[in-house]
C-alpha cells in the first residue's frame, strides 16, 4: 500500500536555529503533498500545500517566511522551521495525493518538534 | 467556509458497547467524507470514506452514512474492543481542491 514517511520523527532545537522536516512518499508518486500543524489535543490545522516544481500556497495566517516549503521531486517535499521559538513547538504531519487524481491521501506518521 | 463539528471527548465505553460518535458538517458543494483515525503514537489512517449523499462506508465494523439532508456522517460501532482506542476525526474534502478540514478529534477509550 501506499506509505509516507517523515525524517526526524522527533527532533529538539534551541530558539533561534532552523530545522528542516522531510516527507516522503516511498511507493508512489505525489504532486501535491500538503502540511499540517497539530496541537496537543487538538485537530490538524492546514498549513499550506506544496506543488511539486511550484511555489507553495499557504493557508491565511500561516508565515511563509517562517515555514518554508520545498517540493523538489514527485516523491519529497520539505518543511523548514526557520529561527525557530518555543511557540513553534508542535506535531507537523505531511500527507501525500496520489496521482493521478482523484486520489486518496495518504498521511505520514507526523514530526514531533520541541523548541527550547 | 467548509467545517467540521464533531462530539468532544473524551468518551469512554466498556468492551461490547455500542459506539456512535456523531459528526456535522457544513459545506459548500458536495463534499466528499472521512473518518480517520489515530492510534497511539501513530500517523492518522483512513478508516472510512463516503464521497456522496446516502453512500455508506464501513471497516473494521465501524460505519457512518452521508446523509446530506442532515449534514451528518455518524461513525457507529455495534461492539467495541479495547484495540479501538484511539482518536477519530471526521473530515470533508471539497472536491474542487483536494483540501481536507478536520474536525477537533474525539478520544475513545475501551475498558476491558
Amino acid at each position: 500500500g501506499a506509505v509516507v514517511s517523515q525524517h526526524p520523527s522527533w527532533v529538539i532545537c534551541k530558539s533561534g536555529t532552523s530545522v528542516k522536516i522531510e516527507c516522503r512518499s516511498l511507493d508512489f508518486q505525489a504532486t501535491t503533498m500538503f502540511w499540517y500543524r497539530q496541537f496537543p489535543k487538538q485537530s490538524l490545522m492546514l498549513m499550506a500545500t506544496s506543488n511539486e516544481g511550484s511555489k507553495a500556497t499557504y493557508e491565511q495566517g500561516v508565515e511563509k517566511d517562517k515555514f518554508l516549503i520545498n517540493h523538489a521531486s514527485l516523491t519529497l517535499s520539505t518543511l523548514t522551521v526557520t529561527s525557530a521559538h518555543p511557540e513553534d513547538s508542535s506535531f507537523y504531519i505531511c500527507s501525500a495525493l496520489g496521482d493521478p487524481p482523484p486520489n486518496e491521501q495518504y498521511f505520514g506518521p507526523g514530526t514531533r518538534l520541541t523548541v527550547t | 467556509g467548509n467545517s467540521v463539528t464533531q462530539m468532544e471527548g473524551p468518551v469512554t465505553l466498556s468492551e461490547e458497547a455500542f459506539l456512535t460518535i456523531n459528526c456535522t458538517y457544513t459545506a459548500t458543494g458536495y463534499p466528499s467524507l472521512f473518518w480517520y483515525v489515530q492510534y497511539p503514537g501513530e500517523g492518522l489512517q483512513l478508516l472510512l470514506k463516503a464521497t456522496k449523499a446516502d453512500d455508506k462506508g464501513s471497516n473494521k465494523g465501524f460505519e457512518a452514512t452521508y446523509r446530506k439532508e442532515t449534514t451528518s456522517f455518524h461513525l457507529e460501532k455495534g461492539s467495541v474492543q479495547v484495540s479501538d482506542s484511539a482518536v477519530y476525526f471526521c473530515a470533508l474534502s471539497d472536491r474542487r481542491d483536494d483540501k481536507i478540514i478536520f474536525g477537533k478529534g474525539t478520544r475513545l477509550h475501551i475498558l476491558p
